[in-house]
């Protein structure tokens, strides 16, 4: 099976940059996604790491340690509409999520 | 391209009635995702399809719960008798093929209310 463990909510200001952890235990792994959503709306594709390191992608970037089972979503120059969920999801032959941090961004 | 498209969009019923969430993935895709998303328990896997073909439905919760995809651009997720435990948002998600890179795309959800 597998377990995602995230923070449930997170606090950041404006121009800032935030980090959000994930870990996970599975009994397969291929590949580690991030995916954004905004209240009352679906979720949508940030980022997909399947060997270690960082993939960088404008403002965001997605960290991979696949002996650590952890994971890590950054998010520079933070801006007000980057309030929102962010998901950690681990793939097997299915996308498992986790619960989800919900990220504010203060003025 | 149009996404995935999903109806209603909003589903208010009472316990006991039928109740049918439909879905059009993206043209071309091949899998299909139907997914259930509560404040309690997040975003989780009902059931999946690949080429029409049901390949893991462990994540349906129990018999009320059935779904088909009779043709490659419409799925229906059908809950019967429904339950006021059934409120949630269902998600519609389609991808392009099995490789691990193939993101998913989710349709705008449909907020079923069970009274």
């Amino acid at each position: 099976g597998q377990n995602i463990d995230q923070p449930t909510e997170m606090t950041a200001t404006e121009g800032a940059i935030v980090q959000i952890n994930c870990t996970y235990q599975t009994s397969g792994f291929n590949g580690l996604f991030w995916y954004q959503q905004h209240a009352g709306e679906a979720p949508t594709f940030l980022s997909y790491n399947v060997l270690d390191g960082l993939e960088e992608k404008g403002r965001f970037s997605s960290f991979l340690s696949r002996s650590k089972g952890y994971s890590y979503l950054l998010l520079k120059e933070l801006q007000m509409k980057d309030s929102a969920s962010y998901l950690c999801a681990v793939r097997d032959e299915k996308l498992t999520f986790g619960t989800g941090t919900r990220l504010t961004i203060i003025p | 391209d149009a996404g995935v498209i999903q109806s209603p969009r909003h589903e208010v019923t009472e316990m006991g009635q039928e109740v049918t969430l439909r879905c059009k993935p993206i043209s071309g895709h091949n899998s299909l995702f139907w997914y259930r998303q509560t404040m309690m328990r997040g975003l989780e896997l009902l059931i999946y399809f690949n080429n029409n073909v049901p390949i893991d439905d462990s994540g349906m919760p129990e018999d009320r719960f059935s779904a088909k995809m009779p043709n490659a651009s419409f799925s229906t997720l059908k809950i019967q008798p429904s339950e006021p435990r059934d409120s949630a948002v269902y998600f519609c998600a389609s991808r392009s093929g099995l490789a691990g890179t193939d993101t998913q795309y989710f349709g705008p959800g449909t907020r079923l209310t069970v009274l």
